[in-house]
């Protein structure tokens, strides 16, 4: 079994630039996250998809995060624009349904803003 | 205060030490409670998970949640240096709304062979 895709793995930007991170979930798996994960610090959730609608973002900075998971399947995230205190390590997970307990993880994408 | 404590450590033991891990919460709407394990430049994987109260063994690997004084455990027997990682609690309440994971800050586990 595929595990959850990201890419790119790494990214440098400046500061008030835009970027965007991509994830493909296992497959079948209708419920999607994104958490962010500050250096020394445990993975935040910022956004929770079920299929292709929104069940919590209360977490995400919506004046310069978006996230979208438009058939249900991939999901994209986007900041425009950054800031320093967003470098920190993007990851994405996805398990088999809102009840499921595992979540399975990729291996993140790691964002340098400089 | 944080939802989730845990020590960041690092914590260095030797090969074949017991290791205990722990973690204190303050929302008592908790009622799952994970172990997941990380390395370096990885995402967390997925170790253990007890619902509400109670012990949980698998193989060298033993959870425990103590409901009333919110302190959830880990412990590892006839520690491994390959046990070496990250290793990150994890809550979430059980059922409606979200089902997003809390994560403790992660303890920094080091086994000198």
């Amino acid at each position: 079994e595929a595990g959850v895709a990201q890419s790119p793995r790494y990214k440098i930007i400046e500061k008030r630039q835009s970027v965007a991170f991509w994830c493909n979930p296992i497959s079948g798996h209708a419920t999607l996250y994104w958490y962010q994960q500050i250096l020394g610090q445990g993975p935040k959730l910022l956004i929770q998809f079920q299929n292709n609608g929104v069940v919590d973002d209360s977490q995400l900075p919506k004046d310069r995060f978006s996230a979208e998971r438009l058939k249900g399947v991939d999901s994209t995230l986007k900041i425009q624009p950054a800031k320093l205190e967003d470098s920190a390590v993007y990851l994405c997970a996805s398990s088999l349904s809102r009840r499921d307990t595992e979540a399975f993880f990729g291996q993140g994408t790691r964002l340098t803003v400089v | 205060q944080k939802e989730v404590e845990q020590d960041p450590g690092p914590l260095s033991v030797p090969e074949g030490a017991i290791v205990s891990l722990n973690c204190t919460y303050s929302n008592s709407a908790f009622q799952y409670f994970m172990w997941y394990r990380q390395y370096s430049r990885k995402g967390p994987e997925l170790l253990m998970y007890t619902y509400s109260s109670g012990n949980k063994e698998d193989g060298r690997f033993t959870a425990q949640v103590d409901k009333s004084s919110k302190y959830i455990s880990l412990f590892i027997r006839d520690s491994q240096p390959s046990d070496s990682a990250t290793y990150l609690c994890a809550m979430r309440y059980s059922g409606g709304g979200a089902d997003g994971l809390t994560f403790g800050k992660g303890t920094h586990l080091i086994i000198q062979p």
